[in-house]
C-alpha cells in the first residue's frame, strides 16, 4: 500500500515569512500536481511535475519534483493572507488513471 | 469558477435515508470523478467514469452508487445513510480521463447525517 504523508499538517504564521510543506512517499511517480483548497471550494490546481529534478515557478510560489520522483516540496516565499487554504499534493501512479491525494498542509497566514 | 457544478450545496438528512448528489461536468470534459473528503481521511477517491463508462473504482462502499448520463452529467447514490457518511463530497472533472489532465473541481456538497 503506498504511504503518501504530508507535512506539516498545520502551519500558521505572519505575513513576510517564508514556508516550505512538504510531500513525501516510498513509491515512484510518473508525475505529481500540487493543488490549493480555499474554505468553501474546491481544489483548484497549481502545477504539475512530471520530470525527476524538476523546478516550476508561478510567482512567489516555487515547487519541485525530487531527483527519485518520490517526493515534492512547495516554497512559499513572502507569504500574503491570500496564500491561506489547504495545500493538497496529489501524485499519479504508473497505470493508474487516478490521483491519490495525500491530507494536505493547512496553511494559516495572518496579516 | 472551474465550470463543474454540483447541486445541492448542502444536504441534512436522517440515518438510513438515500440521497442524490448531482454534477455537471465543465463543458467538453468527458470524464467525471467522485471523491468524499472528511477531517481524518483527506480526500478519498470514490469512483470515476469516462464518456458513460465506469473507468476506475476507489474507496467506494457497497452502499454507495453512481453513474453518468449520455449527457455527461453524473450522479451519487448514497443509501442506507449512517453518522460517519457526514462529509463533503466533490465532483471534478477532465478532458481526457487518464495520465496526468488536471482537476477541475466543484465546489462540492456538504452531507450531514443526523
Amino acid at each position: 500500500t503506498q504511504l503518501l504523508e504530508q507535512s506539516p499538517q498545520f502551519l500558521s504564521i505572519q505575513e513576510g515569512e517564508n514556508l516550505t510543506v512538504y510531500c513525501n512517499s516510498s513509491s515512484v511517480f510518473s508525475s505529481l500536481q500540487w493543488y490549493r483548497q480555499e474554505p468553501g471550494e474546491g481544489p483548484v490546481l497549481l502545477v504539475t511535475v512530471v520530470t525527476g529534478g524538476e523546478v516550476k515557478k508561478l510567482k512567489r510560489l516555487t515547487f519541485q519534483f525530487g531527483d527519485a520522483r518520490k517526493d515534492s516540496s512547495l516554497h512559499i516565499t513572502a507569504a500574503q493572507p491570500g496564500d491561506t487554504g489547504l495545500y493538497l499534493c496529489a501524485p499519479l501512479r504508473r497505470g493508474y488513471s487516478t490521483l491519490t491525494f495525500g491530507k494536505g498542509t493547512m496553511l494559516l497566514v495572518s496579516p | 469558477d472551474s465550470g463543474v457544478t454540483q447541486t445541492p450545496k448542502h444536504l441534512i438528512t436522517a440515518t438510513g435515508q438515500r440521497v442524490t448528489l448531482r454534477c455537471s461536468p465543465r463543458s467538453g470534459d468527458l470524464s467525471v470523478y467522485w471523491y468524499q473528503q472528511s477531517l481524518d481521511q483527506g480526500l478519498q477517491f470514490l469512483i470515476q467514469y469516462y464518456n458513460g463508462e465506469e473507468r476506475a473504482k476507489g474507496n467506494i462502499l457497497e452502499r454507495f452508487s453512481a453513474q453518468q448520463f449520455p449527457d455527461l452529467h453524473s450522479e451519487l447514490n448514497l443509501s442506507s445513510l449512517e453518522l460517519g457518511d457526514s462529509a463533503l463530497y466533490f465532483c471534478a472533472s477532465s478532458v481526457r480521463g487518464a495520465d496526468n489532465s488536471p482537476l477541475h473541481f466543484g465546489n462540492g456538497t456538504r452531507l450531514t447525517v443526523t
